[in-house]
């Protein structure tokens, strides 16, 4: 079965850019999405298609995708950015999910 | 405004069954694709299934196929997700998160509060 692995930890001072990285077998080839999910919260869409920003989610955020990683960068960290990050993508038609990115901003 | 209210979560056996709901309202629930989505306590998500708008397409996670049924009421916006001989491993948070088509491609652009479904003895 296909899977995406991600980082377990990140960290990152405030006002830098922070990478968070999903690697999976030519995950190029598919689009990729990422969520955020503070303690006791549900997740929240940051970023769909590999790149694009749903309204409401700050231009910090922004993501790509090429060969076999997908990449979230946040601009300018802010201490409200501290929460584990999932990517997500499709292997046909089962969704898969990697395993949480926890991003300290420090 | 767009919400989704989970419920039915709760303390069942080993071997035991579970039937959760979701509420839907504040958008079309009857042309939307809808998920379930868990998170074993202090783990990473996990998607559990997949029903289309219609209920012609379904789609389960291998972990809960055969033992899971989900299903839906357009009539009453709500989803559904049957849950029959209840592992350990199935302890989790149980959220249903609408699927938003963004022309070909889709992402889980609104999620509930979860409910949890704690299986133990």
């Amino acid at each position: 079965s296909y899977e995406v692995t991600q980082p377990p930890s990140v960290s990152v001072s405030p006002g830098q850019t922070a990478s968070i990285t999903c690697s999976g077998d030519k995950l190029g080839d598919k689009y990729t999405c990422w969520y955020q999910q503070k303690p006791g919260q549900s997740p929240v869409l940051v970023i769909y298609e590999d790149s694009k920003r749903p309204s409401g989610i700050p231009e910090r955020f922004s993501g790509s995708n090429s060969g076999s990683t997908a990449t979230l960068t946040i601009s300018g960290t802010q201490a409200m950015d501290e929460a584990d990050y999932y990517c997500q993508a499709w292997d046909s038609s089962i969704v898969v999910f990697g395993g949480g990115t926890k991003l300290t901003v420090l | 405004e767009v919400q989704l209210v989970e419920s039915g979560g709760g303390l069942v056996q080993p071997g035991g069954s579970l039937r959760l709901s979701c509420a839907a309202s504040g958008f079309t629930f009857s042309s939307t694709g809808m998920n379930w989505v868990r998170q074993a306590p202090g783990k990473g998500l996990e998607w559990v299934s997949y029903i289309s708008s219609s209920s012609n397409t379904i789609y389960y996670a291998d972990s809960v196929k055969g033992r899971f049924t989900i299903s839906r009421d357009n009539a009453k916006n709500s989803l559904y997700l049957q849950m029959n001989s209840l592992r350990d491993e199935d302890t989790a948070v149980y959220y249903c998160a609408r699927e938003r088509d963004y022309g070909g491609n889709s992402a889980f652009d609104y999620w509930g509060q979860g409910t949890l479904v704690t299986v133990s003895s």
